[in-house]
């Protein structure tokens, strides 16, 4: 079963623009986990957030945490040309190991 | 050169037959797992092994099959059973099963049953 669903499905945006994806899920984390993928390929770790976390950074990428509302959101600032991708969020829920993926938001970024 | 190495990159086959896809780390990864994509969609998972010799089915494991005789090695077998096996196959590890830990993922395998 697919826990996270991901918003939007498919966004496009300019070029130096910043990307917010959105990710709910519907029980309680351990953690949520966002990855990427390139079209055909396997998927990249981004960043992990745990549930007692609010927000983390990672270079060009900030990840919230609203535990409340269910929801993370991943923004990616000063979009390039190579962040043309796949986004997923993944959960892992308390006493089980496994991450559980969403369904994805196809990143277009136009040059 | 460290990673997750999976082959072949396409694969094709005829309905009714088995077909076994290779998945192999040199991460020294304790814990391996199986996923599959359908177009559009996020990844299920099929099988996952936190030891050697050891695995659990996972959400959609009906007409598949693995073994871990090995920890670097955690072969995949779709077998005739699975009714729809035409997918994208990922393979993944993780230095432990535990969930905090972030997955590693191969290229993975395009089959495509006719």
């Amino acid at each position: 079963s697919q826990q996270g669903e991901e918003d939007p499905q498919a966004l496009s945006i300019q070029e130096g623009e910043n990307a917010t994806m959105n990710c709910s899920y519907k029980t309680s984390i351990n953690n949520l986990q966002w990855y990427r993928q390139n079209s055909g390929r396997g998927l990249v770790h981004l960043i992990l957030i745990r549930s007692n976390e609010r927000e983390k950074h990672s270079g060009r990428l900030r990840v919230t945490l609203d535990t409340s509302k269910k929801s993370s959101s991943l923004l990616i600032t000063a979009s390039r040309a190579a962040d043309t991708a796949s986004y997923f969020c993944a959960t892992v829920n308390f006493g089980n190991e496994k991450l559980t993926f969403g369904t994805g938001t196809r990143l277009t970024i136009i040059p | 050169d460290g990673g997750i190495t999976q082959s072949p990159k396409y694969l094709f086959r005829k309905e009714g037959q088995n077909v076994t896809l290779s998945c192999e780390q040199n991460l020294n990864h304790d814990a391996m797992y199986w996923y599959r994509q359908d177009p559009g969609q996020g990844l299920r998972l099929i099988y996952y092994s936190q030891i050697v010799n050891d695995f659990q089915k996972g959400d959609i494991a009906e007409g598949y099959s693995v073994s871990r005789e090995k920890k670097e090695s955690f072969p995949l077998t779709v077998t005739s059973a699975q009714k729809n096996p035409t997918a994208f196959y990922l393979c993944a590890s993780s230095i432990r099963l535990a969930g905090i830990h972030e997955q590693y993922f191969g290229p993975g395998t395009r089959l495509t049953v006719t």
